[in-house]
């Protein structure tokens, strides 16, 4: 059973600061990882998609990285704003089957103006 | 271009009731995944759709639950004889291609009386 731990679980930043959030999978055969923002009471924003064979993807201020050897995934985000504030989810895509993303419990982001 | 669309958005029944949520995915995509999200809890996957056919529905509970996705018309997640332990977020995906990045819909909320 694929597993996926993000930590920490909330965090509380002031403005401008650059973060970042982790993400660690136990599936070694890992196909692509994707982050997510979730607002509350909202659907889910895909931010970005990296696949197994790329080591990073970049888009505006975030960049996600993906280490298969280690099984981790950071997503930085640079020049924090108070709309960066969310929930951030990382989920995994198996290539060994499964057909759903595996997804972990989430990052409960605070930037403090 | 409308993303994904579900509807209801807010679903209330009372026990023994039952519920149908429906997914109209991203025009041109012909893949539907489901997923439900407890309170406190991550998401998880649900059952995988693609045109008339269930594909994977290793997620789904045996009983109660069944899924669809007709040639013609959105997806329909449908549980009968609702119970307390339903109550949830179920949020639908829609992709192009599988394996390829799953864009989310707002959630339909779910309130089981």
């Amino acid at each position: 059973k694929q597993e996926v731990t993000q930590i920490p679980a909330a965090l509380s930043v002031p403005e401008g600061e650059n973060l970042v959030l982790n993400c660690s999978f136990t599936d070694s055969a890992i196909y692509n990882l994707q982050w997510f923002r979730q607002d509350p009471g909202k659907g889910l924003t895909s931010l970005l998609l990296i696949q197994s064979s790329q080591r990073e993807q970049t888009s505006g201020r975030l960049n996600a990285s993906l280490d298969k050897s280690s099984g981790r995934s950071t997503l930085y985000i640079a020049a924090s704003q108070p709309g960066d504030s969310a929930t951030y989810l990382c989920a995994e895509l198996s290539g060994g089957g499964a057909d759903g993303l595996t997804f972990g419990k989430g990052t409960h982001l605070i930037i403090q103006p | 271009n409308a993303g994904v669309m579900q509807n209801p958005r807010h679903l209330v029944r009372r026990r023994g009731q039952e519920a149908r949520l429906r997914c109209s995915p991203v025009k041109g995509h012909s893949h539907v995944y489901w997923y439900r999200q407890l309170p406190e809890e991550g998401l998880k996957f649900m059952v995988y759709l693609q045109k008339e056919n269930i594909i994977d529905e290793s997620g789904m509970p045996k009983e109660r639950f069944s899924a669809e996705f007709p040639k013609e018309g959105p997806s329909i997640l449908r549980i009968q004889q609702v119970v307390r332990g339903d109550s949830a977020a179920y949020f639908c995906a829609s992709s192009p291609r599988h394996q390829e990045t799953q864009y989310f819909g707002p959630g339909t909320r779910l309130l089981v009386l």
